[in-house]
C-alpha cells in the first residue's frame, strides 16, 4: 500500500515556480521520501530525494517538515517539458530488502 | 553508459502464449527490481534482486511469473501462460547501495495480451 498521497492535479504557468504537495504522515523514521516523474510511454525518471533536511539539485529543491510527515517538491520555473505525472515515494526496507512504493501520482500541467 | 535497457519494448502475444523480457541494467548496479504499471496507476513492484540473490517477490508475482538474474548481471522475467490481465507496461530498475543516487528506470516494455 502506498504510503504518500499527491492531489489528483495541479495546474502552474509556465516561468512560475510549481510547487508540489505531498503527505507521507505514516513513514518510519528511517524511510526516505523520493520524486520521479514520469512523461507518458516513458519509465520514470529521478528528480530528487531526502530523509530529513531539505535538499537541492539541478532539477527541484526538496523541501521536508521537521515531523517529516509531509514534503513539497519545488521546480523553480516551470517549463512546457516539466508536464509529467509526479510520483512522491517513501522507499520501504524491510527484511534485507527495498523497494519505492509508489502511489498514483499527481498530473502537473504547465501552461504557456 | 546508456542506462537501463530493457527489451523488446512492445510484445503482443496469444493468451495462453509465454513471454520472456530482458532488462540490462546499468553495469556497475548491483540491485535490480521490476515493477509493474497498468494504465492511469503507479508502478507496483514486483521483485528485487542483489547480485543474483532473488531477495523479496511481491505476492503480485503468481506461480506464472518467474525472474532471474544469472552471474547478477541481466535480468529476465518470464510469464507463462499469459492472461489478458498481464497487460501492461513492465519496468526494470537498477541501483547502487540502496539507492543513494537514486533508482535508475528503464523505458520499459509494453506487454499486450489478446
Amino acid at each position: 500500500d502506498a504510503k504518500t498521497t499527491q492531489p489528483t492535479s495541479m495546474d502552474c504557468a509556465e516561468g512560475r515556480a510549481a510547487n508540489l504537495p505531498c503527505n507521507h504522515s505514516t513513514i518510519s523514521g528511517n524511510e526516505y521520501v523520493y520524486w520521479y516523474r514520469q512523461i507518458h510511454s516513458q519509465g520514470p525518471q529521478y528528480i530528487i530525494h531526502g530523509l530529513k533536511n531539505n535538499e537541492t539539485n539541478e532539477m527541484a529543491s526538496l523541501i521536508i517538515t521537521e515531523d517529516r510527515k509531509s514534503s513539497t517538491l519545488i521546480l523553480p520555473h516551470a517549463t512546457l517539458r516539466d508536464t509529467a505525472v509526479y510520483y512522491c515515494i517513501v522507499r520501504v526496507e524491510q527484511g534485507g530488502s527495498e523497494k519505492l512504493v509508489f502511489g498514483k501520482g499527481m498530473k502537473l500541467t504547465v501552461n504557456p | 553508459d546508456t542506462g537501463v535497457s530493457q527489451n523488446p519494448r512492445h510484445k503482443i502475444t496469444k493468451r495462453g502464449q509465454n513471454v520472456t523480457f530482458r532488462c540490462d541494467p546499468i553495469s556497475e548496479h548491483n540491485r535490480l527490481y521490476w515493477y509493474r504499471q497498468t494504465l492511469g496507476q503507479g508502478p507496483e513492484f514486483l521483485t528485487y534482486f542483489q547480485n543474483e540473490a532473488q531477495l523479496e517477490k511481491s505476492r503480485l508475482l503468481s506461480d506464472r511469473f518467474s525472474a532471474e538474474r544469472p552471474k547478477g548481471s541481466f535480468s529476465t522475467l518470464e510469464i507463462q501462460r499469459t492472461e489478458q490481465g498481464d497487460s501492461a507496461m513492465y519496468l526494470c530498475a537498477s541501483s547502487l547501495n540502496r539507492g543513494s543516487y537514486g533508482y535508475t528506470f528503464g523505458s520499459g516494455t509494453r506487454l499486450t495480451v489478446v
